[in-house]
């Protein structure tokens, strides 16, 4: 079975501060990636996901992540955070074994941007 | 906006009752499936459906069961509640099919279980 680590569970930063949020996952097949976002009182949005093809993805907000197989991780940065992205973050990979889309997510990065 | 709707939004329930949630799935999406989110947690998979049959469950007890019915919509039943099971019940749904797959999923039902 798979899972996901994610090490960092409060984050805070300035505005204008670099951002980059660790997500490691285990599974020694096909997977595909994904960040998503949690803003307070809302529902999760989808950031950006990785199914194939350039390690690199760009998502919405500025925000991007970069999937290394021989790591066997996904972190997600941000050049630079803005208060608005004060939410919490969660890493999901979901296993291609056979058609289902199962999502294991990690205990999710709860970021806060200070003025 | 995903356009998966869940309802109802919020709901208080007593210890030992039972509960129905539902959902409508996105427009042309045939897989559904139900994640229990408790306080300060990521969410964690109960099961999915794939043409309304049972296709993958995770670590919950057989007193969580669902439905889904021909127009993708599904149901997520819990009987005999416990106050562990208050949490943020969310509905997910994608397109199954080869290679990768997004998932889209609702805004919950809050559920607290007194």
């Amino acid at each position: 079975a798979q899972s996901v680590s994610q090490h960092n569970h409060h984050v805070i930063l300035s505005e204008a501060a670099s951002l980059e949020l660790g997500c490691n996952y285990s599974y020694g097949g096909t997977v595909n990636l994904f960040w998503y976002v949690q803003y307070p009182g809302q529902h999760l949005q989808l950031l950006l996901k990785y199914f194939s093809g350039d390690p690199l993805v760009k998502g919405i907000k500025g925000f991007e992540a970069e999937f290394i197989k021989s790591k066997f991780s996904f972190n997600l940065r941000k050049p630079s955070v803005q208060w608005s992205d004060t939410a919490e973050y969660f890493c999901a990979v979901n296993a291609i074994t056979g058609g289902g889309n199962k999502l294991t997510f990690g205990t999710g990065t709860q970021l806060k941007v200070e003025l | 906006e995903t356009g998966v709707t869940q309802s109802p939004t919020h709901l208080i329930k007593t210890r030992g009752q039972q509960v129905t949630l539902r959902c409508s799935s996105q427009s042309g999406h045939n897989t559904v499936s139900w994640y229990q989110q408790a306080l300060g947690q990521g969410p964690q998979f109960i099961f999915q459906y794939y043409r309304e049959e049972e296709n993958g469950r995770g670590n919950f007890p057989p007193r969580f069961s669902g439905l889904q019915f021909p127009n993708y919509s599904s149901e997520l039943n819990v009987n005999a509640l416990e106050l562990d099971d208050s949490a943020l019940y969310l509905c997910a749904s994608s397109l199954r099919g080869a290679g990768g797959n997004t998932i889209y999923f609702g805004e919950g039902s809050w559920l607290t279980v007194v």
